[in-house]
């Protein structure tokens, strides 16, 4: 299995909204990552947690709060965002994020749309 | 600096076979990864190939690595519209970070 869970597949909401974003991986992996895709883009990455300790933010405006509840969930809370956030936000896990061998597998994202 | 590059769009007829080029900066040893996208959908990892190997074949997918040159490609045999995605070419050099290419878009006609 090498299924990575993200939840909701879309997302609409206002700019004093709070939501969240979910991932969900069973494979073991204790690295997770959050990335934000802009149409006709490469990902561009948010944050990296490694055994549920965040290990990079990325410069990410606060208005962007990550979560690591335990090594299989990964959340993203959202508040106060503004259009220009509108994406696909892309979570990611792999074994432990050391190393080259270290392989990446990415869910099918969350497809965000700021009003 | 590490940077990824590749060519944006690719046209080519069902049945033919596609090559898909990527040149990367990044001198040490690495693995190289090729990832598909489809629309509104997220990354699959196709296939990877570390620095110390020429070739890697998987089917219909065939990895060519020139590390003299850093050049991959990735060679799509009896291509389908199925194939019809962006393609990704992706760098590991250790840490966390995984460098992105811009994607190709595949276009495939029938």
């Amino acid at each position: 299995d090498t299924e990575v869970t993200q939840t909701p597949k879309h997302l609409v909401m206002g700019m004093t909204n709070k939501k969240s974003l979910k991932c969900e991986q069973h494979m073991g992996h204790r690295a997770m990552y959050w990335y934000k895709q802009k149409a006709k883009k490469p990902p561009e990455l948010m944050f990296v947690y490694s055994y549920e300790k965040l290990s990079i933010n990325e410069s990410v405006p606060s208005r962007f709060s990550p979560e690591c509840p335990n090594s299989s969930l990964l959340n993203l809370h959202l508040h106060a965002l503004q259009p220009e956030d509108s994406a696909l936000y892309l979570c990611a896990s792999s074994q432990d994020g050391q190393g080259v061998m270290d392989i990446q597998y990415f869910g099918a994202g969350t497809r965000l749309s700021v009003l | 600096g590490e940077d990824v590059e590749q060519s944006l769009f690719l046209s080519v007829r069902e049945g033919d076979s596609s090559v898909i080029n990527c040149t990367y900066t990044d001198s040490s040893s690495t693995y190289l990864y090729w990832y598909k996208q489809e629309p509104g959908a997220g990354l699959q990892l196709l296939t990877y190939i570390f620095s110390n190997m020429d070739m890697k074949q998987d089917q219909r997918l065939t990895v060519l690595l020139n590390k003299k040159d850093k050049h991959l490609s990735l060679r799509i045999a009896d291509t389908q519209t199925g194939d019809s995605a962006i393609y990704f070419c992706a760098e590991r050099t250790g840490g966390f970070k995984t460098i992105f290419g811009a994607g190709t878009r595949l276009f495939v006609k029938a």
